[in-house]
């Protein structure tokens, strides 16, 4: 099962910074956070992960509390071709269990 | 970089053949690729993970007669569905891993999209 939590879907305006949250509350120390997304019929894009820091790539910003029980991914600036649903992901780094399980996702729709 | 290429795209063939998916990683080295399935709707559920040079590792539930995976060398793995049926029409994705046991991401194929008449 996923351990994550996320909104089913979000609304953004075109160029309007897009904030989806993230509930990991039973993150443990050894676990990271993923951020994926998938545009319709493609495979999930990688976008950012972090452990404990924030984090930011020319695609997108990382927020995660100190508490690491949750996150919050940035788009600062929405555009239509980031209507996708994204996922965020915990998953163990220094063990065998290197698989991704996707939960549900959240669906951004991105509107002029 | 970390490209991940799939063959073919989509695919539609007769129920009771058997369908090749290959995954390639196209400019690095993968010890390990994932195979998932996904229904339309719904999210990716992961089949098995390939190791090379060993046998896959699957997920409960799927069947390893019915799916096979070979991952013969670093960068080529491939899922063979055997005698498909209409059931196992579905959206297959494959990923890559750079390097085992690092923080480093997966990075996924565009998928495959499998029809069984």
């Amino acid at each position: 099962d996923a351990k994550t939590t996320q909104p089913t879907s979000m609304d953004c305006a075109e160029g309007r910074a897009a904030n989806l949250p993230c509930n990991h509350s039973t993150i443990s120390g050894n676990e990271y956070v993923y951020w994926y997304r998938q545009i319709h019929s493609q495979g999930p894009q990688y976008i950012i992960h972090g452990l404990k820091n924030n984090e930011t790539n020319e695609m997108a910003s990382l927020i995660i509390t100190e508490d690491r029980k949750s996150s919050t991914l940035i788009l600062p600036h929405a555009t239509l071709r980031d209507t996708a649903v994204y996922y965020c992901i915990v998953r163990e780094r220094n063990t065998g269990f290197q698989k991704l399980v996707f939960g549900t996702g959240t669906r951004l729709l991105v509107s002029p | 970089g970390a490209v991940v290429s799939q063959h073919p795209s989509w695919v539609i063939c007769k129920s009771g053949t058997s369908v090749k998916i290959e995954c390639r990683s196209l400019d690095f080295q993968a010890t390990t690729m994932f195979w998932y399935r996904q229904f339309p709707k719904q999210s990716l559920m992961l089949m098995a993970t390939s190791n090379e040079g060993s046998k896959a590792t699957y997920e409960q539930g799927v069947e390893k007669d019915k799916f096979l995976i070979n991952h013969a060398s670093l960068t080529l793995s491939t899922l063979t569905v055997t005698s498909a049926h209409p059931e196992d029409s579905s959206f297959y994705i494959c990923s890559a891993l750079v390097t085992f046991g690092s923080s480093q991401p997966q990075h996924f194929g565009d998928g495959t999209r499998l029809s069984i008449l």
